[in-house]
């Protein structure tokens, strides 16, 4: 089976630019998070989604924006990217909307920011 | 205010010696507890969790916690730790409106 599989794997993006990064969770999971992790920190929460809704947001910008489709892969959009957006952005998957179970996390994209 | 705390920032133990991370909670009610291992470049990957029940849970490579109410504690246990748990390891508590809160984790270095 299939894990949690994110694309890209890494990313390089100017100040200023926009960036899209996918998430497919696993067969079954219909819930989604995405987490930013900065060098050195532990993940913080951004998203997440459950049967294609909006269940949570962290304290995030609303330059960070994110969707689940049909099929519960998910995007998350950054705009006006700025050199603090430079982090491990984790996206994670659960068979319920809560995630009391624990998360399957993926291995992430590596997004930085020149 | 949820948080978590994970005192040691990094910690060094020689191979085949046991081992405890810490990690200290604050949350409102009763906490889903959980610890993730991290190995370079890889995402997070789940070792144990505790709902409720026994306060002393096992999980996967050899690893247990044991949760203390009084103490607001959940630390990690190995017996005896292989060159293989070199990691990140990091204690989450939640869920608050879904949101789960990660401590900013403990380095583990493992030497021969």
């Amino acid at each position: 089976d299939a894990g949690v599989t994110q694309s890209p794997t890494h990313l390089i993006k100017t100040r200023g630019q926009h960036v899209t990064l996918r998430c497919s969770p696993i067969s079954g999971h219909k819930s989604v998070s995405w987490y930013q992790q900065v060098l050195g920190q532990g993940p913080q929460f951004i998203f997440q989604y459950y049967e294609k809704e909006e269940r949570g947001r962290g304290n995030f910008p609303d330059r960070f924006s994110a969707r689940q489709f049909p099929n519960y892969s998910s995007e998350l959009n950054v705009n006006a990217l700025l050199l603090g957006d430079s982090a491990l952005y984790l996206c994670a998957s659960s068979l319920g909307g809560d995630g009391i179970y624990g998360y399957t996390f993926g291995s992430g994209t590596r997004l930085t920011v020149v | 205010a949820q948080s978590v705390t994970q005192p040691d920032i990094h910690i060094t133990v020689s191979e085949g010696a046991s081992l405890e991370l810490r990690c200290n909670y604050s949350y409102g009610a009763t906490p889903y507890l959980f610890w993730y291992v991290q190995s370079p470049g890889q995402g997070l990957q789940l070792l144990l969790k505790y709902f409720s029940g026994d306060t002393l849970v096992q999980g996967i490579k050899g690893f247990e916690a044991e949760f203390k109410r009084s103490q607001s504690s959940f630390n990690l246990r190995k017996p005896s730790v292989h060159w293989s748990d070199a990691a990140e390891y990091f204690c989450a508590v939640g869920p608050t409106g879904n949101q789960f809160y990660f401590g900013t984790g403990t380095s583990l270095t493992v030497i021969p």
